[in-house]
C-alpha cells in the first residue's frame, strides 16, 4: 500500500515568490492535513481538509492557502515568500479525524 | 503554557536499555493519542495510537496514558542504535495534532 506522497522533496525559492506543494494521500484516505516543521517551533499545524472542505486552519497568515481536490489530494500556496517561511512541510493522511494519522516525507522549502 | 509540553532532551542511553519517554497535557478534551518517530531529515513516523488509559503494547514498544494525571509515555525496551532519533508525542484535538516539542533519543553501542 503506497505512502503519503508529497512533491516536490526539496525547494529553493527566493523571496517575494510563490510556491505550491503539492500531497497525495494514501488511498482512501479523506482527511488531509499540512504542517510546518521549524527547529525553533517544531510542528505547527496549518490547516485540514476533508471532502473538499476546511475544517480547521492554524494560526498562519493569508500567505498559507491549500484547498483540496475531489480525488483527496492537496496542495498548499505560500505567496509573497518571506525568510522565515524556510521549513520542512509535512502533510498528513487520515481516513477521518480521530484515527491515525501518517506522514508524508515532506517539502524541505528554502527561501533565499 | 503549551497544551502538550515534552522534554527535549537529549536522553542518551546504553543498548538494550528500557527507555521511557514522556509528555504531559494540559486540555482534556478530544483524548487521542499518538508517537511518532522521526529520523533525520525525514518525516514523522506513526509508533503507536491510543484512546483509552492504560496500556497498549506493539512489540518493543509500550504506549501508556494516565488521563487522571494528563501524562502520557512511551516505553522502548531492548533499544536499539537504530531506535536513534526524534519522538514526539501528539493530541487530537479538533481535526488537527498538536505535538509536544519532541525528545532527541541517542542509543549508545
Amino acid at each position: 500500500k503506497a505512502g503519503v506522497t508529497q512533491t516536490p522533496r526539496y525547494l529553493i525559492k527566493t523571496r517575494g515568490q510563490q510556491v505550491t506543494l503539492s500531497c497525495s494521500p494514501i488511498s482512501g484516505h479523506r482527511s488531509v492535513s499540512w504542517y510546518q516543521q521549524t527547529p525553533g517551533q517544531g510542528l505547527q499545524f496549518l490547516f485540514e481538509y476533508f471532502s473538499e472542505t476546511q475544517r480547521n486552519k492554524g494560526n498562519f497568515p493569508g500567505r498559507f492557502s491549500g484547498r483540496q481536490f475531489s480525488n483527496s489530494r492537496s496542495e498548499m500556496n505560500v505567496s509573497t515568500l518571506e525568510l522565515g517561511d524556510s521549513a520542512l512541510y509535512l502533510c498528513a493522511s487520515s481516513v477521518t479525524a480521530n484515527t491515525e494519522a501518517f506522514f508524508g516525507q515532506g517539502t524541505r522549502l528554502t527561501v533565499v | 503554557q503549551k497544551e502538550v509540553e515534552q522534554d527535549p532532551g537529549p536522553l542518551s542511553v546504553p543498548e538494550g536499555a528500557i527507555v521511557s519517554l514522556n509528555c504531559t497535557y494540559s486540555n482534556s478534551a478530544f483524548q487521542y493519542f499518538m508517537w511518532y518517530r522521526q529520523y533525520s531529515r525525514k518525516g514523522p513516523e506513526l509508533l503507536m495510537y491510543t484512546y483509552s488509559s492504560g496500556n497498549k503494547e506493539d512489540g518493543r514498544f509500550t504506549a501508556q496514558v494516565d488521563k487522571s494525571s494528563k501524562y502520557i509515555s512511551l516505553f522502548i525496551r531492548d533499544s536499539q542504535p537504530s531506535d536513534s532519533a526524534t519522538y514526539l508525542c501528539a493530541k487530537d484535538s479538533s481535526y488537527k495534532l498538536i505535538f509536544g516539542s519532541g525528545t532527541r533519543l541517542l542509543v549508545r553501542p
